[in-house]
């Protein structure tokens, strides 16, 4: 079955970066890509980008331009977004998911808490 | 960019009603928008894609319509375990995608 699971919670001050993966098996890894969505407290759902994982090239959301980076390892069969310059309102629960025009399966989610 | 307007931002219904939502693409953005249900503390589940097709395994109360524009979402009997927030998800030539603000739906 697909699964797809998320490292663990993160907390960073700001200013920092943070990378966060995400961990794929039950099925062809570099057949799907790899999207990342996150969520702020309360708030509702905002897409950062996607990763086509067989070819190594991402597409960013206009407002994380220069500031995401996601990137895969087909060896591990895991992608990474790492998102630098973190501010407060940064803090938020970050998913991956598998799909290209939509998201079927879903990481657990990765809380990221920036504080100083 | 491609914006997203879904409507209502909230609704109460009863058990058994039957619940709409709405979303509206700024552009023309053929069939590709995408229905998600989220419950607290969980990852979205995707529930209808391409604008009217089931996802496997979701009940067949869900069902969704529309191209172009304008599209819809429908519960033709609302349950108990219904209650969440809903998103509609369009995506792009461009390979962008973009959610709507979402909908609570309670009873």
């Amino acid at each position: 079955q697909v699964q797809l699971v998320q490292s663990g919670a993160e907390v960073k001050k700001p200013g920092a970066s943070v990378k966060v993966s995400c961990k794929a098996s039950g099925y062809t890894f570099s057949s799907y890509y790899m999207h990342w969505v996150r969520q702020a407290p309360g708030q509702g759902l905002e897409w950062m980008g996607t990763i086509n994982p067989s070819r190594g090239s991402a597409t960013y959301a206009p407002q994380f331009q220069g500031r995401v980076t996601m990137t895969g390892d087909t060896s591990t069969t895991t992608v990474y977004m790492e998102l630098s310059s973190l501010t407060s309102e940064d803090t938020a629960v970050y998913y991956c998911c598998r799909g290209y025009t939509n998201c079927a399966y879903w990481g657990q989610g990765t809380l990221v808490t920036v504080s100083s | 960019d491609i914006q997203m307007t879904q409507s209502p931002s909230a609704l109460s219904a009863s058990v058994g009603d039957r619940v709409i939502i709405t979303c509206q693409a700024s552009q023309d953005i053929n069939y590709y928008i995408n229905w998600y249900q989220q419950k607290p503390g969980k990852a979205p589940k995707l529930l209808i894609y391409d604008a009217s097709n089931l996802e496997s395994g979701v009940p067949s109360r869900f069902s969704g319509s529309g191209s172009g524009t304008h599209f819809t979402f429908t519960i033709s009997s609302l349950q108990p375990e219904d209650v969440a927030r809903y998103y509609c998800q369009q995506f792009g030539n461009d390979l962008l995608f973009t959610f709507g603000p979402g909908t609570t739906v309670d009873l």
